[in-house]
């Protein structure tokens, strides 16, 4: 199973919005609504962002929205803050597997 | 509320096998899957596997098939991942996480334990 495809690197200025992609085949991303998105930061476990393509868990601010359109899914996030700065993981389920993409490192300038 | 703890860091030798816990708190623990996730230094996550804690049934990834035993005790609330034949490249932050089990397939996992660091060095 390959790991999806993230741009490794992403950035924004406070108040900005910026987009992450995350780029899969129709045996993971493209096959099911089940996309989940990860935020890490540094020396930290990782903590579930969006899960099912668009769902927030509680307690996630609504500046963090998914989507998807085929293959590709993407994570945006609106309003920059400093705080968002970290690393981004896609994962998606690939039939009774789950695969994730290799990440992303968002930096607020 | 839920908590996933995990042993703590571990130094082996090459061809040693190591073997990590993740006890189970704050919830029904044979009610989620229990999933496991590393992460190399530097680089990104890893999928490992899962084991259904109410049954003890397994699914691993294809790459560690062979060298990796995923069990519970659901007498302490505790999963286990023993990787085995362990090289230099198993170096890695190893973690447990819960599947929530929305949907019915392994397709988010929304709370993770810290971590633990296996170390693999002659």
């Amino acid at each position: 199973q390959s790991a999806l495809t993230q741009p490794p690197s992403a950035s924004g200025s406070p108040g900005q919005s910026v987009t992450i992609s995350c780029t899969g085949t129709s045996s993971d991303v493209g096959g099911y609504n089940y996309v989940s998105w990860y935020q890490q930061h540094p020396g930290k476990a990782p903590k579930l962002m969006i899960y099912e393509v668009s769902k927030r868990p509680s307690g996630v601010p609504d500046r963090f929205s998914g989507s998807k359109s085929g293959n590709t899914a993407s994570l945006t996030v609106s309003g920059l803050q400093a705080e968002d700065e970290a690393d981004y993981y896609c994962s998606s389920y690939a039939g009774s597997t789950v695969v994730f993409g290799g990440g992303t490192k968002l930096t607020v300038l | 509320q839920v908590q996933l703890v995990q042993s703590g860091a571990e130094v082996k030798k090459p061809g040693a096998s190591v073997k990590v816990s993740c006890k189970a708190s704050g919830y029904t623990f044979t009610g989620y899957y229990m999933h496991w996730v590393r992460q190399a230094p530097g680089q990104g996550l890893e999928w490992m596997g899962w084991i259904n804690p109410n049954s003890g049934g397994t699914n691993y990834a294809q790459k560690f098939q062979g060298r990796v035993t995923m069990t519970r005790d659901t007498s302490i609330s505790t999963a286990y991942m023993e990787l085995s034949r362990l090289r230099s490249d198993d170096t890695a932050v190893y973690y447990c996480a819960r599947d929530p089990g929305r949907s019915g397939w392994p397709a988010d996992l929304d709370y993770w334990g810290q971590g633990t660091l296996v170390t693999v060095s002659s």
